[in-house]
């Protein structure tokens, strides 16, 4: 079946301090999802990628479609205490949508 | 307000016992999903249903059971035969036609005691 890797599988850096995660594919994706789940809450769409090359942002987040389909970045700028949580790409092809293992952040006031 | 509700939050179950989660949506969507979550296991499907009286098999499904006879139900059942059914679980849906964009409860906690 499809997978997804995410790097770093965890992440502990200084409040204000920008963030970067990844996600790859084994296989294309026509659509790249970013969920954050705060603890002991559900996951929260936060970026919905459609078109390779994309680039969109949310607020502190900006998101990338890689261009080979394959791949997605999401940045955080300055860092603030409620960005702690995991956040997981998802990547539906055609089927239920497919998640990787998550980055746990961790932000040091 | 829409959403999905998931109940209870924190569920305790004797071993060998069955426990059904809840889950509802007033969404109005027609696919519905169960995963299952464990630390540094990330999200695995246990089962989806993409209209009501259908439902197909996750990746996971073995020990569990679902019904889906309401648009706006899809509870879980947790039977005994799952052999270690400690874990997080979450309930979503999505709109009709797509599989993107899935919209999660809150979670259930269940613990076997």
């Amino acid at each position: 079946g499809q997978q997804l890797n995410q790097s770093p599988q965890s992440m502990f850096i200084q409040e204000g301090e920008d963030v970067s995660m990844n996600c790859t594919s084994s296989s294309i994706f026509n659509t790249w999802l970013w969920y954050k789940q705060d603890p002991g809450e559900g996951p929260v769409l936060l970026i919905a990628l459609y078109k390779a090359g994309e680039l969109t942002s949310n607020g502190r987040l900006t998101a990338q479609f890689g261009i080979t389909r394959k791949d997605s970045f999401l940045n955080i700028s300055a860092s603030i205490p409620s960005d702690v949580g995991i956040y997981f790409c998802a990547g539906p092809e055609y089927t239920p949508l497919v998640f990787g293992k998550g980055t746990r952040l961790s932000v040091i006031a | 307000d829409g959403g999905i509700t998931q109940s209870p939050k924190y569920l305790f179950r004797k071993e060998g016992q069955n426990v059904t989660l809840s889950c509802e949506q007033n969404l109005n969507h027609d696919a519905m999903y169960w995963y299952r979550q464990d630390p540094g296991q990330g999200l695995r499907l246990i089962y989806y249903s993409q209209i009501v009286n259908d439902f197909q098999k996750g990746d996971i499904a073995e020990g569990y059971s679902v019904s889906r006879e309401k648009k706006e139900s899809f509870p879980l059942t947790v039977t005994s035969a799952q052999k270690n059914p400690t874990a997080f679980y979450l309930c979503a849906s999505s709109p009709t036609g797509t599989y993107t964009e899935a919209f999660f409860g809150q979670g259930t906690r269940l613990t076997v005691v």
